[in-house]
């Protein structure tokens, strides 16, 4: 069954680094999604992308955050200087046009010292 | 704005028992409903969704939801748990304007089955 992929499981940077998390949605879908959890919370909405361009982008998906389809598989999400509060695990899903529910991948673990 | 409350930080119940998990929300106009597995150190795993129709939806695993719009819920059930059940539940809304509508979460329920 396709899933969601996402590189790398756990990423450790410090503070004021950029980092790119990266994902491959499933192959057939055209909807992606960033979301983060910060350990012990809900589930947050960052952003959606559709059609090469931001469809909706929650109040964290500040300046700092980007997300970029830089070719026929990849989704990224970009963090250009991060802070103590970016450690989060950060989600990335997909869903397809003819569904409504979304795939989600393993996650990858941010932790910012 | 929408919002999902999942009142239960944790479940527990027996083995062989039935379990419901609640989840009651909030969204202007019809709800597109949603539960979702987590599992330890693994992604979310989507298990069922309301979309229109029968109010008793049928999902993963042996799972069931039933949608109750008076009382604005959508309440996960299992008639027998299993030990292997035992994992954190996240029941969540999306708004049925755009197809790329974002998902918004409860705060999530652990269920602990034990023998």
């Amino acid at each position: 069954e396709p899933e969601v992929t996402q590189t790398p499981s756990h990423q450790v940077t410090q503070m004021g680094q950029e980092v790119i998390l990266r994902c491959v949605p499933i192959s057939n879908h055209l909807y992606f999604y960033w979301y983060r959890q910060i350990l012990g919370q809900k589930v947050e909405f960052l952003v959606s992308f559709y059609n090469n361009e931001i469809s909706e982008k929650s109040e964290i998906f500040d300046d700092q955050f980007s997300v970029e389809r830089p070719d026929g598989s990849n989704f990224t999400l970009k963090i250009r200087s991060t802070k103590l509060e970016d450690s989060a695990m950060y989600f990335c899903a997909s869903s397809a046009v003819w569904s409504y529910e979304q795939y989600f991948g393993p996650g990858t673990r941010l932790t910012v010292t | 704005a929408q919002s999902v409350a999942q009142p239960e930080d944790q479940v527990n119940v027996a083995e062989g028992n039935p379990l419901t998990v609640k989840c009651t929300y909030s969204v202007s106009g019809n709800p597109y409903l949603f539960w979702y597995v987590q599992y330890p150190n693994r992604g979310l795993q989507f298990l069922l969704k309301y979309i229109t129709g029968d109010n008793l939806v049928k999902g993963s695993y042996g799972f069931e939801a039933e949608f109750n719009k008076s009382q604005t819920s959508f309440h996960l059930k299992k008639p027998s748990a299993l030990v292997s059940d035992s994992a954190l539940y996240f029941c969540a809304v999306r708004d049925q304007e755009g197809a790329a509508s974002k998902l918004t979460f409860g705060t999530g329920t652990r269920l602990q089955v034990t023998l």
